[in-house]
């Protein structure tokens, strides 16, 4: 089965900021990759997915990940976070028809 | 995207008792739910993967006669929390896929199940 590695649970930041989230994942096989959102109070959200082509995906509310197979690696990105970024992101990769979910990241942005 | 609703949102139950969480896919056909548990800061866990019509796959460690799932159409899955104990107090949420290739799961808001 895999598993998704998500560090550093809390992030706290200033608006405009630049925000990196690590994802690391074992697995063997083909991998679909995902990056899901909650925000307070809410069901989780697709903020971007990769299943095949380019490495680097944009997905909404101006994230993108990449994706280095190298690595094992599925990083989030963000050049400029806002307040309304405060929420809990989850790394997930779907292998053998499972999602695998990552721990989460907290992140806090200040205004 | 396609919308996932939970009923109830949260519940609270005598330990012992029974309590059942419903799943619907609101505009779309869902061949396949998931189940999963959330505990405060820690990750989704599947629970179990169920076809509508077949009898759904555990998890392991996860106890079948305990949770009893039910997905009976393609909008429709229900969670069982049969005699239910503290320890089962957590955070349920549904996920539904739809069929066909590069298929996406959409997740309902989850319910919170407190245990006395």
């Amino acid at each position: 089965a895999q598993s998704v590695s998500q560090h550093n649970h809390h992030v706290i930041l200033s608006e405009a900021a630049s925000l990196e989230l690590g994802c690391n994942y074992s697995y063997g096989g083909t991998v679909n990759l995902f990056w899901y959102v909650q925000y307070p109070g809410q069901h989780l959200q697709l903020l971007l997915k990769y299943f095949s082509g380019d490495p680097l995906v944009k997905g909404i509310k101006g994230f993108e990940a990449e994706f280095i197979k190298s690595k094992f690696s599925f990083n989030l990105r963000k050049p400029s976070v806002q307040w309304s970024d405060t929420a809990e992101y989850f790394c997930a990769v779907r292998g053998n028809n499972r999602l695998a979910f990552g721990k989460g990241n907290q992140v806090v942005v200040i205004p | 995207g396609a919308v996932v609703s939970q009923h109830p949102s949260r519940v609270i139950c005598k330990s012992g008792t029974s309590v059942k969480i419903e799943c619907r896919s609101l505009d779309f056909q869902a061949t396949t739910m998931f189940w999963y548990r959330q505990f405060p800061k820690q990750s989704l866990m599947l629970m179990a993967t169920s076809n509508e019509g077949s009898k759904a796959t555990y998890e392991q460690g996860v106890e079948k006669d305990k949770f009893l799932i039910n997905h009976a159409s393609l909008t429709l899955s229900t969670l069982t929390v049969t005699s239910a104990h503290p320890e089962d107090s957590s955070f349920y949420i549904c996920s539904a896929r739809t069929s066909g290739g590069y298929n996406e799961q959409f997740f309902g808001p989850g319910t919170r199940l407190t245990v006395l």
